[in-house]
């Protein structure tokens, strides 16, 4: 059974500084790769979506690797700022049609 | 503007009541998705469905159930055999073909608590 992982559970960086926020999962036979961002009490909102032929997706701030080999994948967010605490999910694609396993999150904290 | 909506925003459960959460979506999706989401856990899904008229279980789907009459709703009831309700809903939609592509899409969630 697919598992994934985040690690760490939270983290705390000041404003201005690189996130960098880790996936890891078990089976590499994986279709793609979402990122996504989750606010207090919301709804789950996709950043990127990382299919397994790529190796990295850009949008503005945000840059998502995929190493399949591995089972890694790593979400870089550029110049942090205070909007950006948020909790950060990442979710396989193991079935073609939609079954997805997501990781339990990292708890991103950015201080003024 | 097209997405998916969920109904309530707050519901309370009596013991021994069952209670059905909406899931609405205009995205024209097959696959539509219900997951719960504990404090410190990930999502864990409960049903999915891939077409109308159809849907599977998911990894936690003793004392749920779902119908998909129509392909914009996929509305979850829980029943009183679910031991356990409170936690906050999650309903997601996918195109559900062409893996690649499958993207998956939340709706704002529901928070049940069983009073």
């Amino acid at each position: 059974k697919q598992e994934v992982t985040q690690i760490p559970a939270a983290l705390s960086v000041p404003e201005g500084e690189n996130l960098v926020l880790n996936c890891s999962f078990t089976d590499s036979a994986i279709y793609n790769l979402q990122w996504f961002r989750q606010d207090p009490g919301k709804g789950l909102t996709s950043l990127l979506l990382i299919q397994s032929s790529q190796r990295e997706q850009t949008s503005g701030r945000l840059n998502a690797s995929l190493d399949k080999s591995s089972g890694r994948s790593t979400l870089y967010i550029a110049a942090s700022q205070p909007g950006d605490s948020a909790t950060y999910l990442c979710a396989v694609l193991t079935d073609s049609w939609g079954k997805f396993q997501f990781g339990a999150g990292t708890q991103v904290v950015v201080t003024p | 503007d097209g997405g998916i909506t969920q109904s309530p925003k707050y519901l309370f459960r009596k013991e021994g009541q069952n209670v059905t959460l909406s899931c609405e979506q205009n995205l024209n999706h097959d696959a539509m998705y219900w997951y719960r989401q504990d404090p410190g856990q990930g999502l864990r899904l409960i049903y999915y469905s891939q077409i109308v008229n159809d849907f599977q279980k998911g990894d936690i789907a003793e004392g749920y159930s779902v119908s998909r009459e129509k392909k914009e709703s996929f509305p979850l009831t829980v029943t009183s055999a679910q031991k356990n309700p409170t936690a906050f809903y999650l309903c997601a939609s996918s195109i559900g073909t062409s893996g690649l592509y499958n993207e998956q899409f939340f709706g704002p969630g529901t928070r049940l608590t069983v009073l």
